[in-house]
């Protein structure tokens, strides 16, 4: 069965201290994996789709980067703004009939 | 442009009753997935719906049914709720065809079950 598992779930940072985020999975033919932030009562807001192995993308202090087995979202100096819960994604399905499955989540906490 | 809108934002329903969940999709979007999310958790998929017709379906009882209308707007309905149907219901849209998976969130409803 498809899988998605995101570590930590939870991380404290100070304004300016850089990380990442990991997100590994396990799928037959990957589709899509996806980023998307999600605040406090609110629906999840796209960041990226990344479709193969040794991809990158960035937006502004993000950039995602995928492998084979895992995403990593690095943040680099964040600010405050910042925090809010990261879920990653892979997208399954055949043809146009297809669905996210959701990790966890990773909650990020950036203190000023 | 109008986002995905939903309505109600919150509900308290007791168990046992039905509630309906509504959903307008983005302008120029014609197809709406519904999500479930419980509190600490990652979104899980309900079903899919476009050209009316229910395209995919999650792990979820019958109890939970949908509907699209002509104007690709969409509805959640569940029946005998039951405390744990307590979440926040998401709807996205999307367009298809492309790839397509990049969807669109609304806000939720925050749905309690007493």
């Amino acid at each position: 069965e498809d899988q998605v598992t995101q570590s930590p779930e939870a991380l404290r940072l100070q304004e300016g201290e850089s990380s990442s985020l990991n997100c590994s999975y396990t799928v037959s033919g990957l589709r899509g994996l996806f980023w998307y932030r999600q605040d406090p009562g609110k629906g999840p807001e796209f960041l990226f789709t990344l479709y193969s192995a040794g991809e990158e993308k960035e937006k502004e202090r993000l950039k995602a980067t995928l492998t084979k087995k895992e995403s990593f979202l690095h943040i680099t100096a964040p600010k405050p703004e910042d925090s809010a819960t990261y879920l990653c994604a892979l997208s399954q399905g055949r043809g146009s009939n297809y669905k996210l499955t959701f990790g966890k989540g990773t909650l990020l906490t950036v203190n000023p | 442009d109008a986002g995905v809108t939903q309505s109600p934002t919150h509900l308290i329903k007791t168990r046992g009753q039905q509630v309906t969940l509504r959903c307008s999709p983005k302008s120029g979007h014609d197809t709406v997935s519904w999500y479930q999310q419980a509190l600490g958790q990652g979104p899980q998929f309900i079903f899919q719906y476009y050209e009316e017709e229910e395209r995919q379906r999650g792990n979820f009882p019958d109890r939970f049914s949908g509907h699209q209308f002509p104007n690709y707007s969409s509805e959640l309905n569940v029946n005998a709720l039951l405390l744990g149907d307590s979440a926040l219901y998401l709807c996205a849209s999307s367009s298809r065809p492309s790839r397509g998976e990049k969807l669109f969130f609304g806000s939720g409803t925050q749905l309690s079950v007493l």
